[in-house]
């Protein structure tokens, strides 16, 4: 089945950094990359998602790039802030499988102020 | 519009009753998953439903199982409830089953065995 590895498991830096956290899949199939944000007490909430015919995507201060050859796409986030202190997961999903995501582990990031 | 709706919240139970959860997906979509969330296994697939029939499960056992119904709408079961399944239940829905297609989640339920 897929293996999906998050790096780094957590993650601090200081408000207005940038933070980059990577995903690694195994499944060669798979076509389909989003990323989710979970607060304390809330479901995961879909922040970005691309899919395999593009190589970066960007929405204000999150993207996503790709690396289809590689087998990893990334998250990042620019000019962070303390409301983006949450834990972020990497589910990638193939064609075969329909609706299952595979999550990676998280990566808990903390915004210093 | 309408997220993805889960209730109840919070449930307690005790080793051996079973439980029912349930889910009500944002309007429109018609493809229902469940997921598993525990500090030590992480977010787990349990099943997907499409117009009323199962298409997908993951690796659990027969106590578990699910339905969903004409509106879309899903509920899960488990029965002969033991200490680990303790956990947060998700739901998660998407238009269709387009492997594209993104999945929306709800914010779970949260069940206690003891």
């Amino acid at each position: 089945g897929e293996n999906v590895e998050q790096h780094p498991s957590t993650l601090s830096v200081q408000e207005g950094d940038s933070a980059v956290i990577k995903c690694t899949y195994s499944d060669s199939a798979s076509n389909y990359f989003p990323w989710y944000k979970q607060e304390l007490g809330k479901g995961p909430q879909l922040i970005i998602d691309i899919r395999s015919n593009v190589g970066e995507k960007k929405d204000q201060r999150i993207a996503v790039t790709l690396n289809k050859t590689a087998k990893h796409f990334s998250l990042h986030i620019t000019e962070t802030q303390p409301e983006d202190s949450a834990v972020y997961f990497c589910a990638p999903k193939g064609v075969q499988g329909a609706q299952k995501l595979v999550f990676g582990q998280g990566t808990r990031l903390t915004i210093n102020p | 519009k309408a997220g993805v709706t889960q209730t109840p919240r919070y449930l307690i139970k005790t080793r051996g009753q079973q439980v029912t959860l349930s889910c009500s997906p944002i309007s429109g979509h018609r493809s229902v998953s469940w997921y598993q969330q525990t500090p030590g296994q992480g977010l787990q697939f349990l099943f997907e439903y499409f117009s009323e029939t199962q298409r997908n499960k993951g690796n659990f056992p027969g106590r578990f199982s699910g339905r969903q119904f004409s509106n879309s709408r899903s509920e899960m079961n488990v029965s002969t409830l033991e200490l680990g399944d303790s956990a947060l239940y998700l739901c998660a829905s998407s238009l269709d089953t387009g492997w594209e297609q993104p999945q929306h989640f709800g914010d779970g339920t949260r069940l206690s065995i003891l």
